[in-house]
């Protein structure tokens, strides 16, 4: 099972750039790295999805470094309808028990 | 395509009461799962479908059963509701698996009195 941890919570202001970096130390050679975000009274909405080096697409851009370990959610000057909870994972198709939402990171952002 | 689609939005149920919590997909995906969140909490797996006639269990079945006689349909039957159940519980697909990227419905906020 390829745990993640994120950061609890993150503060930001409107127009930076919002870096969240989840590790996941054990994941396996088949897993993808998923990102998740989810606002009050929603159902999370799928943001991005990556297996190595780097994934862009109009809503963010995803890090992987080579050793996988770790991943970076990035979103590009922020608003204050970017605050919500982060979520990443960490699986892949055919272990459908894995791939388990943590807590996430509770992004606020501030004016 | 109206996506994931969940009914009802709220239920307040009495201890021991059953009920069937609807959802419905219009993507066409094989994958379908229920979680449920309890607050300040992630997402917990109850049960999921790779395909129509094919259920299986997640992280935390007990007191929940599915079925899947079409693609279309995942309902969630609670069995004999507790105050445990009370959460807010969310039906979601995908195509070909989870890992695929999941498309999730509005949610159902159940309150078992």
């Amino acid at each position: 099972l390829a745990k993640t941890t994120q950061p609890i919570s993150m503060d930001s202001y409107e127009g930076q750039e919002v870096n969240i970096t989840c590790s996941h130390n054990n994941i396996a050679t088949n897993d993808y790295i998923t990102w998740y975000q989810q606002f009050p009274s929603q159902g999370p909405r799928f943001i991005i999805q990556g297996y190595k080096t780097k994934v862009t697409n109009e809503v963010a851009s995803l890090f992987i470094p080579a050793d996988r370990k770790s991943s970076t959610l990035s979103l590009p000057r922020v608003s204050l309808s970017d605050t919500a909870v982060y979520y990443c994972l960490v699986g892949r198709n055919g272990n459908n028990n894995d791939m388990r939402f943590g807590a996430g990171t509770r992004l606020t952002v501030k004016p | 395509n109206a996506g994931v689609t969940q009914t009802p939005k709220f239920q307040v149920l009495k201890t021991g009461q059953s009920m069937t919590l609807q959802c419905a997909q219009d993507m066409n995906h094989e994958y379908m799962s229920w979680y449920r969140q309890d607050p300040g909490m992630g997402l917990r797996l109850i049960h999921y479908s790779v395909g129509a006639g094919i259920t299986d269990q997640g992280e935390v079945p007990n007191g929940y059963n599915v079925s899947r006689s079409t693609t279309e349909d995942f309902p969630l039957r609670l069995l004999s509701a507790a105050p445990s159940q009370t959460s807010v519980y969310f039906c979601a697909s995908s195509y070909g698996g989870r890992a695929n990227g999941q498309f999730f419905g509005p949610g159902t906020r159940l309150t078992v009195l």
